[in-house]
């Protein structure tokens, strides 16, 4: 089990706004994730990270950044929110040492509207 | 063909019954397995995962993985309505590192 914060866990939003996402871990998970889900639909990998100062670009195109600073916290910056950005934003983690498992936890999710 | 492919749903099953979601991957080199309960409009919650041969069981759960076949399946035994949700199977694919591949989710309904 992990826990996993995100906040806010709903946000509307207008066109045009910076928003950032946030989303930490207090339980030392060196890697972190990112995914995108639309009610009804699959989840889709937007970005990554396996530390600190290490982030990549996941399988699903994103406007969105992120940075990895500190191992607990993991942000995701959109710079001008638009209404196709309105999803279902998910953090997940990894604890270190998983071996061959790489078992993800999720945390509660960021319900976006961008009108 | 996608990397991971689930029976599409939505899977209808009476209270008590065994309720059944396959999950196939194309990557023969993966090495874990996954399944995950997701309710509406909550975030997925791990059930269970396997990465031998064989049966796997937690409670009510039964995780089956044939890699020979490349197919892993996830039994639920006296199915109850709080088991409807969409079950997600998720494969660690080798050439991926550690990221999990998602299928698209069975959408599970259990009938009183």
């Amino acid at each position: 089990e992990a826990d996993i914060y995100q906040t806010p866990r709903y946000l509307v939003i207008g066109t045009g706004k910076k928003i950032t996402l946030e989303c930490s871990q207090t339980m030392g998970h060196d890697k972190m994730y990112w995914y995108q889900q639309d009610p009804g639909m699959e989840l889709h990998l937007i970005h990554y990270s396996y530390g600190v100062n290490s982030t990549e670009k996941g399988d699903l195109s994103s406007e969105s950044t992120v940075s990895r600073i500190r191992t607990e916290h993991f942000p995701l910056t959109l710079e001008s929110a638009r209404p196709s950005h309105t999803s279902q934003y998910l953090c997940a983690s990894t604890p270190p040492f998983s071996g061959s498992t790489d078992t993800q936890y999720f945390g509660p999710g960021t319900r976006l509207t961008v009108l | 063909q996608k990397e991971v492919e689930q029976n599409s749903g939505p899977l209808s099953v009476p209270e008590g019954a065994i309720a059944s979601l396959n999950c196939t991957y194309s990557d023969r080199g993966s090495q874990s397995f996954f399944w995950y309960r997701q309710y509406s409009g909550k975030s997925p919650e791990l059930i269970m995962f396997i990465y031998s041969n064989g049966d796997k069981e937690d409670g009510r759960f039964t995780a089956q993985l044939n890699k020979a076949s490349q197919y892993v399946s996830l039994l639920i035994r006296d199915s109850q309505p709080s088991d409807s949700a969409t079950y997600l199977c998720a494969v660690n694919i080798e050439t991926s590192g550690s990221r999990l591949t998602f299928g698209e989710g069975t959408q599970l309904t259990v009938n009183p």
